[in-house]
């Protein structure tokens, strides 16, 4: 059965602070990696991994995929108050159809002013 | 644009009562799927489905559960004979297309079975 595994569960800091969220899987076949955002509503999308070692990056968020490892980092710098949420993370072993999802159980980062 | 809309928000059921969640993809999107998300887990894929077909239903409970998608109207996850381990989070989403690549998620429907 296909695994997602989130570290930390949950992480609390202070309004400016840099973040690392992780996630390692074991997937029989992998595709790709997703990262979700979910702030006590829809789950929305961040960001699709393909390849190993090509960062993507949308404003101060950006993530990165080790496929050797099979790990992905999530960073967020100069978090905000509105960063609070909990990530998700999500591997896609269906063989590339991206809807068979498996989730890891997210983290809760909670940014204080 | 109006996202995904799920239908109700949060539903109360006693044991044995029948459940049904409802799904109004975005405008556009003709795939559907349903997730669930028991306590303390991560999101489980159910089912999946395009306008009068169930394209993949490998995550659906053997019985109990079913899902459609008709040529008019919403989605629909119908549990019949609720039990207490039914109660959880669905999540529907949907796509314009399939490879899905992002999926769009409703904010969910809350199932409590008393």
């Amino acid at each position: 059965e296909d695994k997602v595994v989130q570290s930390p569960l949950s992480l609390v800091v202070h309004e400016g602070d840099t973040v690392t969220l992780n996630c390692s899987y074991e997937v029989t076949n992998f595709r790709s990696l997703l990262w979700y955002k979910q702030e006590k509503k829809a789950p929305t999308f961040l960001f699709m991994l393909t390849s190993s070692g090509i960062e993507k990056k949308s404003g101060r968020l950006s993530s990165i995929l080790d496929k050797k490892e099979l790990f992905s980092i999530l960073n967020i710098t100069a978090t905000q108050t509105g960063d609070s949420a909990v990530y998700l993370c999500a591997v896609d072993g269906s063989g590339g159809s991206n809807y068979k999802l498996t989730f890891g159980k997210g983290t809760l980062l909670t940014v204080n002013p | 644009n109006a996202g995904v809309m799920q239908n109700p928000r949060h539903l109360v059921r006693r044991r044995g009562q029948e459940a049904r969640l409802r799904c109004s993809p975005m405008k556009g999107h003709s795939h559907v799927y349903w997730y669930r998300q028991l306590p303390e887990e991560g999101l489980k894929f159910m089912v999946y489905l395009q306008k009068e077909n169930i394209i993949d239903e490998s995550g659906m409970p053997k019985e109990r559960f079913s899902a459609e998608f008709p040529k008019e109207g919403p989605s629909i996850l119908r549990i019949q004979q609720v039990v207490r381990g039914d109660s959880a989070a669905y999540f529907c989403a949907s796509s314009p297309r399939n490879p899905a690549g992002e999926l769009f998620f409703g904010e969910g429907s809350r199932l409590t079975v008393l």
